[in-house]
């Protein structure tokens, strides 16, 4: 199975920060990686599709980048609202895996 | 709008079954795949099953865990997707969140195994 090992597992931030958070591929996903947000009691919301590309009605201070087999999902000048947890998964095989999962809190 | 809305959870005692739905509508439903993710209280995402559309002849996927205890099926008539859950361990127990090629989700239904 192809594991995803999302780091880090949680961060402390202040509003206003640049925040990246990684997962890196344990084999070639191409560029079949989402990423998610999950707010306390509420269902994960699609932020980042294929990689790069942000979904709909997402803020454009969410942005998704490829490094070789590390992903990442990047959040600039944080707000409150982004106050979250985050997940990525890999979809390009079989089974398909999620990141264990960052939590942001703020400072 | 896009909607998903489960149904179907509880509590149940060990090797017991439930059957989960998820009603969908405000899409294509017969031209999309559907699955079911799960979440164990304080836990990450697993992919649990997911059944293709008939252009793909409803191949579907099961998570090793629940190889041969669960089944995952479809009516495209009702725009629904089922989640047949036969012989229940404690360690399913979990929020379930049907998704649709995960760009949407339901609020999700809670399954709790219990003796």
């Amino acid at each position: 199975d192809i594991q995803m090992t999302q780091s880090p597992s949680s961060m402390s931030v202040s509003l206003g920060d640049t925040v990246t958070i990684t997962c890196r591929a344990s084999q070639d996903v191409g560029i079949y990686v989402n990423w998610f947000q999950q707010k306390p009691g509420k269902s994960p919301r699609r932020m980042i599709y294929r990689a790069t590309n942000l979904a709909d009605g997402v803020p454009s201070r969410f942005s998704g980048s490829r490094s070789g087999s590390d992903y990442s999902l990047t959040i600039s000048s944080l707000e409150s609202e982004d106050v979250a947890d985050y997940h990525c998964l890999q979809y390009d095989e079989y089974p398909y895996t999620f990141g264990a999962g960052t939590k942001l809190e703020l400072k | 709008e896009v909607q998903l809305v489960e149904s179907g959870g509880g509590l149940v005692q060990p090797k017991g079954s439930l059957k989960l739905s998820c009603a969908a509508s405000g899409f294509d439903f017969n031209s999309y795949g559907m699955s079911w993710v799960r979440q164990a209280p304080g836990k990450g995402l697993d992919l649990v099953a997911d059944i293709s559309s008939k252009s793909y002849n409803y191949a579907t996927y099961y998570a090793d865990s629940v190889k041969d205890r669960f089944t995952i099926s479809r009516d495209d008539s009702q725009s629904m997707v089922y989640l047949q859950m036969d012989n229940l361990k404690t360690e399913d127990t979990a929020l379930y969140y049907c998704t649709v090629s995960t760009a949407y989700w339901g609020q999700g239904t809670l399954v709790t195994v219990s003796s």
